[in-house]
């Protein structure tokens, strides 16, 4: 199964600055890539869907770029609201799988 | 608005069973592949199973092969996942999530709110 590896396991931030958030696949998943946002006792929300296509409704600060096994969610100037946990997900090969996650905490 | 509310979850016993609903509104429920997740505490999400449309095709992650089934009602706009021979790590919130399309889910959007599934003796 395709492994997905996200870094920084942490990144503390203050509201105002910019995020870079990566999300490393084990073999090329083409731009299959899909990427969550979680917040505490909340399911995940879907922001990104097949690498840089924003959801319907999710704000332009959020962008997603990458293709093959490097992936890229940006947040452009962060909001308090955005402070949560994010997850990358590909949907190239079965099983589908999730990356371990990044917490995105406020500094 | 699309609308996704999971019931069903609870205490069992390792070798137990449960079986897990989701009751769709706000689309054309047959019109879209559908899939269970689950997210065991402080961890990330898994896949567990998916279906089409139609409910002829199923899609399963290894680790509950032999064990979860996957159906679905169309007729009643509800999912439905059959866990046998429960395990202490098959413990986590269950969510079902609506697919992007008929064949396969694609990506999940919206999910439910989960039902937690404790497996414990």
């Amino acid at each position: 199964e395709i492994v997905l590896t996200q870094s920084p396991a942490t990144l503390s931030l203050s509201p105002g600055e910019g995020a870079t958030l990566s999300c490393r696949a084990s073999q090329s998943v083409s731009s299959y890539l899909v990427w969550y946002q979680q917040k505490p006792g909340q399911a995940p929300r879907l922001l990104i869907y097949d690498a840089s296509n924003r959801a319907t409704g999710i704000p332009a600060r959020f962008s997603g770029s990458g293709s093959g096994t490097d992936f890229t969610l940006t947040i452009s100037s962060l909001e308090p609201e955005d402070f949560a946990v994010y997850y990358c997900q590909q949907r190239s090969n079965w099983p589908y799988t999730f990356g371990q996650g990044t917490k995105l905490e406020i500094q | 608005e699309v609308q996704l509310v999971e019931s069903g979850g609870g205490l069992v016993q390792p070798g137990g069973s449960l079986r897990l609903s989701c009751v769709a509104s706000g689309f054309t429920f047959g019109s879209y592949a559908m899939t269970w997740v689950r997210q065991a505490p402080g961890k990330g999400p898994q896949w567990v199973s998916a279906i089409s449309g139609s409910g002829t095709s199923t899609y399963q992650t290894d680790s509950v092969k032999g064990r979860f089934t996957i159906s679905r009602d169309n007729s009643k706009n509800t999912l439905y996942l059959q866990m046998n021979s429960l395990r202490i790590d098959d413990t986590a919130v269950y969510y079902c999530a609506k697919g992007r399309y008929d064949g396969y889910p694609g990506w999940f959007d919206p999910w439910g709110q989960g039902t937690l599934v404790t497996v414990s003796s």
